[in-house]
């Protein structure tokens, strides 16, 4: 079965800290591809970062970084220097093979001020 | 600007009524796809569609429906047989030879009343 696991239900820190959001996936797939998905409170799905699984190099963008451990079929997302706007439910998610693109259950983010 | 327009935003039925979800996309793509969002358990896939006239189950199609006639629309019908039809929708579309970059709409929110 093509799953995806977020242990993480709900986070919260503060502004200007950082923050992992943890990410475990299960597919029996060699070829695959790895996002994190933002959806702020206007429910509107943002693709916030993306991992091609043959590369070993770590996808970043801005604030935004996954550490991919292939082996280990984990995909974390750290944000670094969080903000306020970061606040939003966060969903891991992949395509395994050429199949459909599968979610995580979400992780609550909230960033205090 | 090409995008995903969902129709209505909030929608609300009657128990033993039919009620369908429009989803209309201008940017040429040519699979379409319909989730499902319940809080904690992230999006599921309920029908998705790659080429006009023609679409497959995903893992929670009972009680939907839906048709392909057009490449820009994908409507959704939730049917009386469906038993918990209260739930966020989102529909999302993607181009056949870029199959990990998915445009979502901005959903509708179905209350049965």
């Amino acid at each position: 079965a093509q799953t995806v696991t977020q242990s993480q239900p709900e986070m919260s820190v503060q502004e200007a800290e950082t923050v992992t959001l943890s990410c475990t996936y299960d597919t029996s797939e060699n070829n695959y591809y790895l996002f994190w998905y933002k959806q702020p409170p206007s429910r509107q799905m943002i693709l916030v970062i993306r991992q091609e699984a043959y590369k070993q190099q770590n996808a970043t963008e801005n604030r935004f970084s996954v550490n991919f451990q292939k082996a280990a079929k984990s995909f974390s997302l750290k944000i670094s220097d969080s903000q306020l706007g970061d606040t939003a439910m966060y969903f891991c998610a992949f395509i395994p093979g050429a199949q459909k693109l599968v979610f995580g259950q979400g992780t609550r983010l909230t960033i205090n001020p | 600007d090409g995008g995903i327009t969902q129709s209505p935003k909030y929608l609300f039925r009657k128990e033993g009524q039919n009620v369908t979800l429009s989803c209309e996309q201008n940017l040429n793509h040519d699979a379409m796809y319909w989730y499902r969002q319940d809080p904690g358990q992230g999006l599921r896939l309920i029908y998705y569609s790659q080429i006009v006239n023609d679409f497959q189950k995903g893992d929670i199609a009972e009680g939907y429906s839906v048709s392909r006639e057009k490449k820009e629309s994908f409507p959704l019908t939730v049917t009386s047989a469906q038993k918990n039809p209260t739930a966020f929708y989102l529909c999302a579309s993607t181009a056949s030879r870029q199959v990990w970059g998915y445009t979502f709409g901005s959903g509708t929110r179905l209350t049965v009343v």
